[in-house]
């Protein structure tokens, strides 16, 4: 069982908008901890995709934003496209477990 | 552009100690404030994060695999390592080594932005 919880799975048609959850604790997403998004396209490593709850690394397309609110951070993708269709996972600072921890993934698809 | 690169054994006997090595490449893994980790993920299963080591040696490791785990540096080679003893069949895995920035920005930042492509490692006899 993950320290963070995410949904296993969502969908949405093209161009639809898609959040994902994640809900963390008082140990990990909260107050000044931040939390990451990972996209992993199927065989592929994992990819930076949002970091400090709501940064884009350059190459990222704007359609993906994240937030944070209280124990809790979001992912949204706008604009769904079909490339989109992927695992997502969240991660965080646990400053109990003195580590990262992760979500336990969401999977994407694209109807 | 940094490159990150495992390579080690696809299969390893029960009870002995897996050894992987990340070789760094488009920079010096000496320099800068980065942290150096190791990720795993199970077939069909989520990231689970090993742990880690700073350009200064020191190491952060997940407490469940603590006592199993060593990470090492090697800066003469840009490498850095990871060993795990007493292995059984719920270390196989995909093994991945990742670059990440970790600090305080006026907000706690720990993320990973270069990965390596992973690599698979059976345990089995």
């Amino acid at each position: 069982q993950s320290v963070l919880t995410q949904p296993p799975s969502a969908s949405g048609t093209p161009g639809q908008r898609v959040t994902i959850s994640c809900s963390g604790s008082s140990s990990n997403i909260v107050g000044t901890n931040t939390a990451n998004w990972y996209q992993q396209l199927p065989g592929t490593a994992p990819k930076l995709l949002i970091y400090s709850n709501n940064q884009r690394p350059s190459g990222v397309p704007d359609r993906f934003s994240g937030s944070k609110s209280g124990t809790s951070a979001s992912l949204a993708i706008s604009g769904l496209q079909s490339e989109d269709e992927a695992d997502y996972y969240c991660a965080a600072w646990d400053d109990s477990l003195n580590g990262v921890v992760f979500g336990g993934g969401t999977k994407l698809t694209v109807l | 552009q940094v490159q990150l690169q495992e390579s080690g054994p696809g299969l390893v006997k029960p009870s002995q100690t897996l050894s992987l090595t990340c070789s760094v490449s488009g920079g010096s893994i000496s320099s800068g404030t980065y942290f150096w980790s190791w990720i795993r993920q199970p077939a069909g299963k989520g990231l689970e994060w090993i742990g880690r080591i700073y350009t200064s040696g020191s190491t952060n490791y997940n407490p469940s695999l603590k006592s199993r785990i060593t990470i090492s540096l090697d800066t003469s080679k840009n490498h850095f390592s990871l060993k795990l003893t007493s292995v059984t069949a719920a270390d196989t895995a995909v093994y991945y080594c990742a670059r990440c920035t970790s600090g305080y920005y006026g907000v706690w930042v720990d993320f990973c932005d270069y990965w390596g492509q992973g690599t698979l490692v059976t345990v089995s006899s």
